[in-house]
């Protein structure tokens, strides 16, 4: 069974400084997929970044990246330049064979 | 992109009444749901995969005569939570498989989100 563990359940951070959310995981399957959810308070899921477990570089949405070491098995999250807007929950999330399993989440707070 | 409603947005009730939430794929369909429970600053558990046409299949603990799963359609999956109790205030949350960002770097469907349903029982 698989794995995925956040172990930071919550952070500080600046306006306009770079943050980085870990996330490690723990499987035996060949092929699967990592991705990066945002949870406003709304409750919403929002979509942030996706990495795949063949994929060779590092993705970036924007403001998003992946930090990808797949021998060391994690898929941390870097946000440059926080905004006021990024104070949400997140969560890393492991998908393989169409399931989703999700992390603790880390609750994220930019402070001006 | 993939759109997933779900319905009501909320609710409230008295116990030991049942509750009826919708989830549905709005532009494409999904032979395959699932249902998520999140409690208050907590993560994401599944609770179920809804398949069109036959049975739901229930992740351990999950009490299946409890948390009634009916997937009518290809576009249609609904959780009725009967007898409802107070432990069963969360928030419910569906998610519907799709061709996406994954498929096109993988072998993986993109789970798509439904807004969520905040269920409270008095």
């Amino acid at each position: 069974a698989q794995k995925i563990t956040q172990t930071q359940p919550g952070m500080f951070v600046q306006e306009k400084e770079a943050v980085t959310l870990d996330c490690t995981y723990d499987t035996s399957d060949p092929s699967y997929g990592l991705f990066w959810y945002k949870q406003p308070s709304s409750g919403e899921m929002i979509f942030l970044i996706y990495q795949g477990s063949y994929d060779q570089q590092n993705a970036t949405e924007g403001r998003y990246s992946l930090n990808f070491q797949k021998a060391r098995k994690s898929a941390n999250l870097v946000i440059s330049a926080s905004q006021l807007g990024d104070s949400a929950m997140y969560f890393c999330a492991f998908l393989s064979w169409g399931k989703f399993q999700f992390g603790a989440g880390t609750q994220v707070v930019v402070t001006p | 992109g993939a759109v997933v409603s779900q319905h009501p947005s909320w609710v409230i009730c008295k116990s030991g009444t049942s509750v009826k939430i919708e989830c549905r794929s709005l532009d494409f369909q999904a032979t395959t749901m699932f249902w998520y429970r999140q409690f208050p600053k907590q993560s994401l558990m599944l609770m179920a995969t809804s398949n069109e046409g036959s049975k739901a299949t229930y992740e351990q603990g999950v009490e299946k005569d409890k948390f009634l799963i009916n997937h009518a359609s290809l576009t249609l999956s609904t959780l009725t939570v009967t007898s409802a109790h107070p432990e069963d205030s969360s928030f419910y949350i569906c998610s519907a498989p799709q061709r996406g960002r994954a498929s096109d770097r993988g072998d993986q469907d993109e789970q798509f989100f439904g807004p969520g349903t905040r269920l409270t029982v008095l």
